[in-house]
């Protein structure tokens, strides 16, 4: 089976950058997901690592070690409106299915 | 089209009642997936269809009954439902069952 392990919550401020991190045990592995929820919205796809280093699109990055079975979400420049759950989300090899963690809920104060 | 849309967006229920949920993408996408979401939890999959078949189903009771139409459409039955199955109820698509999965909205479900 699997499992992953995220911070429950983190708060900062605008303008500040956050990084948060998720380990996972899986019998297998095939890349690692992110995506973000609103209050009462659905998960949006944010990234995908299924390879080490780092992935960047805009001021989110992802980054990957799959040596460490370990990734983080990092959010620079934050806005209010990135308040909200981020899940990290595996695909194990031969179960293409993918498992979440149960999720980060990010406060962004002014 | 990028996205996936369903319908109804809300909807309550009796126990005996007998309902659908819609679920529609125009991606061309040939793998559909049904999740259930509780408050403060991470969505739990519930059915996997790849081209039109089912490939997965998560040990959900029968009391839930997917149906793939086409490539474009998924359905969820419901009947005799109970009051812990009331939760937001997630359509996802796929190019195919390996790729990044795309949310719809969801449906957000009360059973009374």
């Amino acid at each position: 089976g699997q499992s992953l392990e995220q911070p429950s919550e983190v708060t900062a401020v605008e303008g500040a950058i956050v990084q948060i991190n998720c380990t996972y045990q899986t019998s297998g592995f095939y890349g690692l997901s992110w995506y973000q929820q609103h209050d009462g919205g659905a998960p949006t796809f944010l990234s995908y690592n299924a390879l080490d280093g780092l992935e960047e699109t805009g001021r989110f990055s992802s980054f990957l070690s799959r040596s460490d079975s370990y990734g983080y979400l990092l959010l620079q420049e934050l806005q209010m409106k990135d308040s909200a759950s981020y899940f990290c989300a595996v695909r194990d090899l031969g179960y293409s299915t993918l498992t979440f963690g149960k999720g980060t809920m990010l406060l962004v104060s002014p | 089209d990028t996205e996936v849309t369903q319908t109804p967006k809300h909807l309550v229920m009796g126990m005996t009642n007998k309902k659908s949920l819609k679920c529609e993408q125009h991606m061309g996408h040939r793998a559909m997936y049904w999740y259930k979401q509780k408050a403060k939890k991470p969505p739990e999959l519930m059915f996997v269809y790849s081209y039109e078949k089912l490939s997965i189903n998560e040990s959900v009771p029968s009391r839930f009954s997917p149906e793939c139409p086409n490539s474009s459409l998924l359905n969820l039955h419901l009947h005799a439902l109970q009051p812990e199955d009331s939760a937001l109820y997630l359509c996802a698509s796929s190019q195919r069952e390996s790729d990044t999965q795309y949310f719809g909205p969801g449906t957000r479900l009360t059973v009374l």
